[in-house]
């Protein structure tokens, strides 16, 4: 069975500043990762996706996220926040090849910037 | 392309009353889902489709029951509301595989059960 765990459910940066959202995943297969944002009273929308090749993956808004296997970690970053970055953000797994055309969505995490 | 589209957006419903939640794709996309949204939860999946004609349990389908009659539209009804089934619906669909293909949202549709 696959799960993710997402680390913080709120998350406060200055603007300019670091962003870090992290995300832990279980798989009993290889995974495939997703980071979805949610905008207020909006559906979600997908920032970016691991699937195989490549395990740093870029995606819109600047924002990237690294596959590490020994870790099962798949954290989100941007160098720099941006007052438009404020959203919720979800990390999502699904199991690769199992014919499992299933996400496991975590919790969440709300990210907040300062002015 | 209006993408994956909802109806109602809001429902005020009595305990025990019934309704149906209309989800249409313009996508040409083989699967289509529903979740609900709770506070502190995520999303869980209730039900999906992988083609017309079929549905598949997800990992919360008790007290809802799901139709695909035709490839675009995915319905999902309530027949006995209850008060645990306040919340926000999403659906979502995919073209083949998640390899594939991301899953694209609709804007939801808030229920509340009284």
């Amino acid at each position: 069975a696959q799960s993710v765990t997402q680390l913080g459910s709120h998350v406060s940066v200055s603007e300019g500043a670091l962003v870090l959202l992290r995300c832990n995943y279980s798989s009993s297969v290889p995974p495939y990762l997703f980071w979805y944002v949610q905008y207020p009273n909006q559906g979600l929308q997908l920032l970016l996706k691991y699937t195989t090749g490549a395990t740093l993956v870029k995606g819109i808004n600047g924002f990237e996220a690294e596959f590490k296997k020994s870790e099962t970690s798949f954290h989100l970053t941007k160098p720099s926040a941006h007052m438009s970055d404020a959203a919720e953000y979800f990390c999502a797994v699904s199991e690769a090849n199992s014919g499992n055309e299933k996400l496991t969505f975590g919790t969440g995490t709300r990210l907040t910037i300062i002015p | 392309n209006a993408g994956v589209t909802q109806t109602p957006k809001f429902r005020v419903l009595k305990t025990g009353q019934s309704m149906t939640l209309l989800c249409a794709q313009d996508m040409n996309h083989e699967y289509m889902y529903w979740y609900r949204q709770d506070p502190g939860m995520g999303l869980r999946l209730i039900h999906y489709s992988v083609g017309e004609g079929t549905t598949a349990k997800g990992e919360v389908p008790d007290g809802y029951n799901v139709s695909r009659l035709k490839k675009q539209n995915f319905l999902l009804g309530l027949e006995s509301a209850a008060p645990s089934q306040t919340s926000v619906y999403f659906c979502a669909s995919s073209p083949l595989g998640l390899e594939r293909g991301e899953q694209f949202f609709g804007p939801g549709t808030r229920l509340t059960v009284l």
